[in-house]
């Protein structure tokens, strides 16, 4: 049982570039979320999802692009990257919507140079 | 303390003593709050919860106290160790917006041997 699953641990992008983040987690968790965090701040939300097919707006979408096509798998996709993106990326699940918190993974750190 | 739009506060005490970190939250609506700790370059790590319906919820070494009346959380931690030097996070969710986490920007603590 690996829990949350995050990759790549770190990246180097270019602006303009284009990259996936990807999320797996083995819990059979329904709901899954993905957070940003930048320096000395709390995460903001940027998508989530609360089943296979079905994604929402967070607070902080614009830039950012995802998918839900199976239970396990929430990839959250940059098009054209931007300075502003440079931040840590954290995905999250969760059982039973949300209560007794979510599963986070151990993020990727993403800078845009 | 914690609050939204605030630089991150800190937090310094001596090992074994008690830690008092708290959490302003904005929502009145906001029904389950939940305590994470982040470890340097780890994901935010489940630490308590508690419903809107209690006033206070103890765990081993941590007990949470929740004041509705002025939207007060605080998370105190037991005989403080080494260990618990890290950013603490309190998050509130309000069951009607699809049980999304709201996080506060977190409170450093630092544990002096």
């Amino acid at each position: 049982n690996a829990g949350v699953t995050q990759t790549p641990k770190f990246r180097i992008l270019k602006i303009g570039q284009s990259m996936t983040l990807q999320c797996t987690q083995d819990m059979n968790h329904n709901y899954m979320y993905w957070y940003r965090q930048d320096p000395g701040m709390g995460l903001k939300l940027i998508y989530y999802s609360v089943g296979a097919g079905i994604t929402d707006k967070g607070e902080v979408p614009n830039g950012y692009n995802v998918s839900r096509s199976t239970t396990e798998d929430f990839p959250l996709r940059l098009e054209l990257a931007a300075p502003s993106q440079t931040s840590v990326y954290f995905c999250a699940s969760s059982y039973n919507q949300g209560i007794y918190g979510y599963t986070f993974g151990s993020g990727t750190r993403l800078t845009v140079v | 303390g914690e609050s939204v739009g605030l630089h991150l506060p800190t937090l310094s005490v001596q090992e074994g003593d008690n830690s008092i970190i708290n959490c302003a939250y904005s929502n009145s609506a906001s029904d389950y709050f939940i305590w994470y700790k982040q470890e340097s370059g780890k994901g935010p790590q489940f630490i308590i919860d508690i419903r809107s319906n209690m006033d206070k919820r103890q765990g081993q070494r941590v007990t949470v106290l929740l004041n509705k009346t002025v939207k007060h959380l605080s998370l105190q931690i037991a005989a403080t160790q080494p260990g618990d030097s890290a950013v603490y996070f309190c998050a509130e969710m309000n069951g009607g917006s699809n049980y999304k986490l709201t996080f506060g920007k977190g409170t450093l603590l630092t544990v002096n041997p």
